[in-house]
């Protein structure tokens, strides 16, 4: 069981470039999102699927893309990278995303766009 | 909206040294509440949760009660270790959305 993986560890891309982070769980989890980590401002919602078909805007959504065609990979596309998209990408998935449940990190992707 | 407000760090101490970090929100509705740990170089984990008032979570010897007339899910550890160190992050999820809204964080350095 290896829980949440995402892939690349790290990537340097330039100014206009697009790139695919992945993210992929093997709990069964109907709910996977992205999140991105900022020096001092937490963690915020990109975007979250409740279930494969199913994505929705968190709340910095835009110069990003996703979709959910399996249960068990949510990927994230930027197709224009800008300086600003600098960042520590985090998924998360959690059975179906109600309140109360645990959210499962994957160990993050250190994105630094030039 | 829904916002999380915790202390700003660093945060340094000596082993064995009591912890508090406070953390207040602010929802609308009733939500659940957590503290996340982030140590060196890893995502974040769950440390403990409590998703009604008065609940109180635990774990590691942290805890942490959901006090609904302050608002507040301030963490505790009585005596910390230098193993302790990490970010840690204070969260809501509102029961009416599917999203996790987290403080800032909170770096804790614990020296030998």
């Amino acid at each position: 069981n290896a829980g949440v993986t995402q892939t690349p560890k790290f990537q340097v891309l330039k100014t206009g470039q697009s790139m695919t982070l992945q993210c992929a769980q093997d709990m069964n989890h109907e709910y996977m999102s992205w999140y991105r980590q900022d020096p001092g401002m937490g963690l915020r919602l990109i975007h979250y699927s409740v279930g494969a078909g199913i994505t929705d805007q968190g709340e910095v959504p835009n110069g990003y893309n996703v979709s959910r065609s399996t249960t068990e990979d949510f990927p994230l596309r930027l197709l224009s990278a800008a300086p600003s998209q600098t960042s520590v990408y985090f998924c998360a998935s959690s059975y179906t995303g109600l309140a109360q449940e645990t959210q499962y990190f994957g160990p993050g992707t250190r994105l630094l766009v030039l | 909206g829904d916002s999380v407000t915790q202390m700003e760090g660093p945060v340094t101490l000596s082993e064995e040294a009591f912890l508090t970090i406070n953390c207040t929100y602010t929802a609308t509705g009733y939500p659940s509440l957590f503290w996340y740990v982030q140590y060196p170089g890893e995502g974040l984990q769950l440390l403990l949760k409590a998703t009604k008032a008065d609940d109180k979570g635990s774990n590691k010897g942290f805890e942490a009660t959901y006090r609904k007339e302050t608002t507040s899910f301030h963490l505790e550890k009585g005596s910390v270790q230098v193993s302790d160190s990490a970010v840690y992050f204070c969260a809501l999820s509102d029961e009416s959305s599917y999203k996790l809204i987290f403080g800032s964080g909170t770096r804790l350095l614990v020296r030998p």
